[in-house]
């Protein structure tokens, strides 16, 4: 099977501009997980998705969203870009439901906001 | 406060070496996640466990629900061991509402 995929792999931003980041799952998992991870903050949950709908959201402004798409695939948009969203954005997928499943993580996208 | 602390923080081991990284929690949890990271950001999930003792090569996970801690240990490290460990727990009854440890760094030399 292949792996998490996320498109773009890297990304230049400035302030002010918005970005949409994109996550296809590995096939046949419904959960997807999207995290931010920064050298000040480390990783940090900032939604999950299960069959087209958010399961759960984290600490983030909400200038931050999602959505997830009946093939599972998921995208995250940032609005209004700001410095500090510069972080790389990792997505991970799992099968779902309510057991507890393996995360598989994508490679991330490194956004740099200038 | 919900947090998943580990340590150390940074380790250097000498190649050969058995090493044991700690994480332990302050919630009840249903599992816990190890996870590997190398310079680059990708991440790799090494185990998810919810009791007892779990092994693959050289890495053995173990947890203890009842004291809310688990290690990961190495054995017979080599530099290629060298990336960055984070434990993590699902958090809220969602298993992708993960709180992540702040991770430790793990340097090998030959």
């Amino acid at each position: 099977k292949a792996g998490v995929t996320q498109t773009p792999r890297y990304l230049i931003k400035t302030r002010g501009q918005q970005v949409t980041l994109s996550c296809s799952p590995i096939s046949g998992h419904r959960s997807v997980s999207w995290y931010q991870q920064t050298p000040g903050q480390g990783l940090q949950f900032l939604f999950e998705y299960f069959s087209e709908t958010q399961r759960n959201k984290g600490n983030f402004p909400g200038r931050f969203s999602g959505r997830q798409f009946s093939n599972s695939r998921s995208e995250m948009n940032v609005s209004t870009l700001e410095l500090g969203d510069s972080a790389l954005y990792l997505c991970a997928s799992s099968p779902g439901g309510t057991s507890s499943y393996e995360q598989y993580f994508g490679p991330g996208t490194r956004l740099t906001v200038t | 406060k919900n947090e998943v602390e580990q340590s150390p923080q940074n380790l250097t081991a000498q190649e050969g070496e058995f090493i044991t990284i700690n994480c332990s929690y302050s919630v009840g949890i249903s599992a816990l996640h190890w996870l590997q990271q190398h310079p680059g950001g990708g991440i790799v999930s090494l185990f998810m466990l919810s009791s007892g003792k779990k092994k693959h090569g050289r890495l053995i996970a173990t947890i203890n629900i009842q004291e809310k801690h688990s290690s990961l240990h190495i054995t017979a490290s080599h530099p290629r061991d060298s990336a960055v460990y984070i434990c993590a727990a699902p958090w809220g009854g969602s298993q992708g509402n993960l709180i992540f440890g702040k991770g430790t760094k793990l340097s090998v030399k030959p």
